[in-house]
Parts: structure tokens; C-alpha cells; sequence
């Protein structure tokens, strides 16, 4: 199966940037997708097609792509930010059309 | 705006059968791909599934293929995930969510999930 592997936490203090770096062998390949997920509520797309932002989501989140790795970014972390975050992608072959990075919990401290 | 509107909590006894539904509304349910996706106690997110609501295209989790059954009705914009024999490890909460674009596109909306509780 094809995996997206996901540092399982970051913390930051209030102000500061956070990065989050998800990495899988067909990141140069496919599109990474980022969501936020906040306690008891459905996830939200924070970045599409590796680093275009959605509607209503704030200029403080961005994405990048380098490689086999993406990352999101959070500039000026607020504490609503705290929250768990997933990237997403799908393998080369196509058996595999939406698979989930393991989750980071992103911490403000 | 898009709204994905699912079913309420269930709980069931392991053996039971479950059909769970997702109503989509405010856009064109039939050309969007609908997926599923898990979420055990404390665990992440995992994909279960997608349909393609005009001709019921189906594709599968290899992990999940033959465990549970996608479906959707056109007709009233509703897709569903259901099970034959529930066990206590398909307690979880589902989503459903519409994908953006194709079948590898993000997801863009998202339902409030269903939770399930399988319990003797």
C-alpha cells in the first residue's frame, strides 16, 4: 500500500511559523491536499493542488511542494490554529486514489 | 452552499446490518465523486471509498473491499455506506465529503459525520 508519512507533532508558540512536512514517492507526481481538523468537528480544506488556498481560508496558511515532500506552512500562528492536520494524495498507479497522511497535532503553546 | 447532510448516531449490536446515508444539496450531486472515510476513537483519517453518483461507479479501499457495500440514489441525491454484519471494530465515526475535482481531487465538502457504535 502507499503511504504518506506525517511527523506526528509540531508546537509553536502564538506569533511564531509552523511546518508541517508530509513526504511520499508520488508527491512529485500527484497534487497534496491539506486539511484541518479541530476537536468534534468534520475536517476543512485548508490548501488544494499543493498550495492554492480555498475561499475563506486565511492568508496565514500556505503549501509548498519540493520533491517527494510538502509542506504546510502556518505564518503568525493564532491559538485557533491548534488542531490536528492530514495531507492527502493518491498513488502513481492509481490503485490508490485518496490516501491519508498519518496526522500531525499541532500545538500552540 | 454545498451542504453534505448525514444521518444521525447509530448503535447497534455486532451481527446487526447498517445503511447510513449522506444527502448532498445546492450543487449537481450527479457529476461530483462521493467518498467515505473513517475516523476510529483518537485515530486518523482513513479512505474507505468513492461514487460517482450519474452511474454509480464504485471504487474501493483494497482494505475495505467486501467490508462494506457504497451506494447512491440519484433520484434524491443521496449516497449511503452500509454494512452486511457490523463487528465492535467498525466503531467509528463516517464521513462523507465531495471530492473537487476527478477522483484524486481534494476534498471540498464535508458532512458532519455519523457516528457508529457496535456494542453487545
Amino acid at each position: 500500500s502507499y503511504e504518506l508519512t506525517q511527523p506526528p507533532s509540531v508546537s509553536v508558540s502564538p506569533g511564531q511559523t509552523a511546518r508541517i512536512t508530509c513526504s511520499g514517492d508520488a508527491l512529485p507526481k500527484q497534487y497534496a491536499y491539506w486539511y484541518q481538523q479541530k476537536p468534534g468537528q468534520a475536517p476543512l480544506l485548508v490548501i488544494s493542488k499543493d498550495s492554492k488556498r480555498p475561499s475563506g481560508i486565511p492568508e496565514r496558511f500556505s503549501g509548498s511542494s519540493s520533491g517527494t515532500t510538502v509542506t504546510l506552512t502556518i505564518t503568525g500562528v493564532q491559538s485557533e490554529d491548534e488542531a490536528d492536520y492530514y495531507c492527502q494524495s493518491a498513488d502513481s498507479s492509481g490503485t490508490y486514489p485518496v490516501v491519508f497522511g498519518g496526522g500531525t497535532k499541532l500545538t500552540v503553546l | 452552499d454545498v451542504q453534505l447532510v448525514q444521518s444521525g448516531a447509530e448503535v447497534r449490536q455486532p451481527g446487526e446490518s447498517l445503511k447510513i446515508s449522506c444527502k448532498g444539496s445546492a450543487y449537481r450531486f450527479t457529476t461530483y465523486w462521493i467518498g467515505w472515510v473513517r475516523q476510529m476513537p483518537g485515530k486518523g483519517l482513513e479512505w474507505m471509498g468513492i461514487i460517482y453518483p450519474s452511474d454509480s461507479d464504485t471504487r474501493y479501499s483494497p482494505s475495505f473491499q467486501g467490508q462494506v457495500t457504497i451506494s447512491a440514489d440519484k433520484s434524491i441525491s443521496t449516497a449511503y455506506l452500509q454494512w452486511s454484519s457490523l463487528k465492535a471494530s467498525d466503531t467509528a465515526m463516517y464521513y462523507c465529503a465531495r471530492h473537487a475535482t476527478g477522483t484524486t481531487g481534494g476534498l471540498d465538502s464535508w458532512g458532519e459525520g455519523t457516528l457508529v457504535t457496535v456494542s453487545s
